[in-house]
């Protein structure tokens, strides 16, 4: 059985530009959370995907969009960049969303230049 | 006023020390409360987690509630180098919701 599998570990990128991150859910798990956390700050809720669809969403702009796959893998997208996106992107699996059941993954480093 | 309020630290104690670390909250329909530990470089791993008021151990690990405070603790007893991590607590209106972390506490755990 693997963990929860988060690619790439680090990128930097420019402001405007735009990104996309990649998520493997622990086999078994079909709810995906991403998570934002900027350095020193604890994890903030940006949105959670059940059955590849959007099922509740934190205080985050629209140009963060994401996807859930029929393998319950996810994407999180970042259109237009800004230097405060900087940060450690979480992504966590857990079994019919249950909180409890989180799994993170180690994460990808994002910096914005 | 932040949901969910933890002291950043840094916290630095001797090994074998007993350790204490604390939130506090203001959103009163939290009723699931965990414990997270997260190496340098890792993602948060759940310690422990507890629903509603009253104690929960586990090893050297005890959870506290006390939901008519908003208060929630973390005692590690007989702390070990390894334990040096930030620990981050978190907590949720349901099981199906979102989580609302702490901003962590380092803890150095020196020989």
């Amino acid at each position: 059985e693997t963990g929860v599998t988060q690619s790439p570990t680090h990128l930097i990128k420019t402001r405007g530009q735009q990104v996309t991150l990649r998520c493997s859910s622990q086999s078994g798990h079909n709810t995906v959370s991403w998570y934002q956390q900027a350095l020193g700050q604890g994890p903030q809720f940006i949105f959670q995907y059940y059955r590849e669809e959007e099922n509740g969403r934190g205080n985050f702009p629209p140009r963060f969009s994401g996807l859930q796959f029929p393998n319950y893998s996810s994407e999180l997208n970042v259109n237009a960049l800004e230097l405060d996106d900087s940060a450690l992107y979480l992504c966590a699996s857990s079994p019919m969303g249950q909180a409890i059941g989180y799994t993170f993954g180690s994460g990808t480093r994002l910096t914005v230049v | 006023q932040k949901e969910v309020e933890q002291d950043p630290g840094p916290l630095s104690v001797p090994e074998g020390a007993i350790v204490s670390l604390n939130c506090t909250y203001s959103n009163s329909a939290f009723q699931y409360f965990m414990w997270y530990r997260q190496y340098s470089r890792k993602g948060p791993e759940l310690l422990m987690y507890t629903y509603s008021s009253g104690n929960k151990e586990d090893g050297r690990f005890t959870a506290q509630v006390d939901k008519s405070s908003k208060y929630i603790s973390l005692f590690i007893r007989d702390s070990q180098p390894s334990d040096s991590a930030t620990y981050l607590c978190a907590m949720s209106e349901d099981n199906t919701d979102k989580l609302i972390f702490g901003t962590g506490t380092r803890l150095q755990v020196f020989p």
